[in-house]
């Protein structure tokens, strides 16, 4: 089973700040990683497919980077809507895992 | 609209079996790969089974497998996990989930309590 650690767990900033998140990999999954957002009592909403594309109707400040075993989402101006939990996925391989979860506050 | 439903979530005690629904609407269920991931407090976001567009293949979770049967109906645009031999671990929000290669649509899910 492919592991998916981020970090960091939790990440408090301030709105126009820029947010790094990390995914990495237990081994090597190409680009089959995607992010999700997850609002409190609403379900996960995809923000980027294969490490890089952005999904339909995402807004540009949302980016992803990476291949292999590390990747990176990335918030480019933090807005207060951004408060959320942000976890990775990967599809290289079943089980299809997801990492822990990374909780971005906004102070 | 595009949207999944989720429905037959419940209290159940354990060694007991629910069956979930969901139900698509929006666009050609019959083209799409469909999964149910679960969310729990603890274990956060777990995948529990695939089922591909022409019902060809079908996967599950270690944990459930000989317990939960995923199965669909092209024809009623539905998807379906048969849930039996249910544990306290398996307390939590299931969703029905649109599968390509990302998971790109899910429902609202339908939450599922394993207690005595």
């Amino acid at each position: 089973e492919i592991v998916l650690t981020q970090s960091p767990d939790f990440q408090s900033m301030a709105p126009k700040e820029k947010v790094i998140i990390t995914c990495r990999a237990s081994q090597n999954i190409g680009s089959s990683l995607h992010w999700y957002q997850q609002k409190p009592d609403q379900s996960p909403k995809l923000l980027i497919t294969y490490a890089s594309q952005s999904f339909s109707g995402v807004p540009s400040r949302f980016s992803g980077s990476g291949s292999g075993t590390d990747f990176t989402l990335t918030i480019n101006g933090l807005e207060a809507e951004d408060a959320a939990t942000y976890y990775c996925h990967q599809s290289s391989s079943l089980p299809r895992t997801f990492g822990q979860g990374t909780k971005v506050e906004i102070k | 609209d595009v949207q999944l439903v989720e429905s037959g979530g419940g209290l159940v005690k354990p060694g007991g079996s629910l069956r979930l629904s969901c139900a698509a609407s929006g666009f050609t269920f019959s083209n799409y790969n469909m999964n149910w991931v679960r969310q729990t407090p603890g274990k956060g976001l777990e995948w529990v089974s695939s089922i591909s567009s022409s019902l060809s293949f079908i996967y599950y979770k270690d944990s459930v497998k000989g317990r939960f049967t995923i199965s669909r109906d092209n024809a009623r645009n539905s998807l379906y996990l048969q849930m039996n031999s249910l544990r306290a671990e398996d307390t939590a929000m299931y969703y029905c989930v649109r599968d390509r290669g990302s998971f790109d649509l899910w429902g609202r899910g339908t939450l599922v309590s394993v207690s005595s």
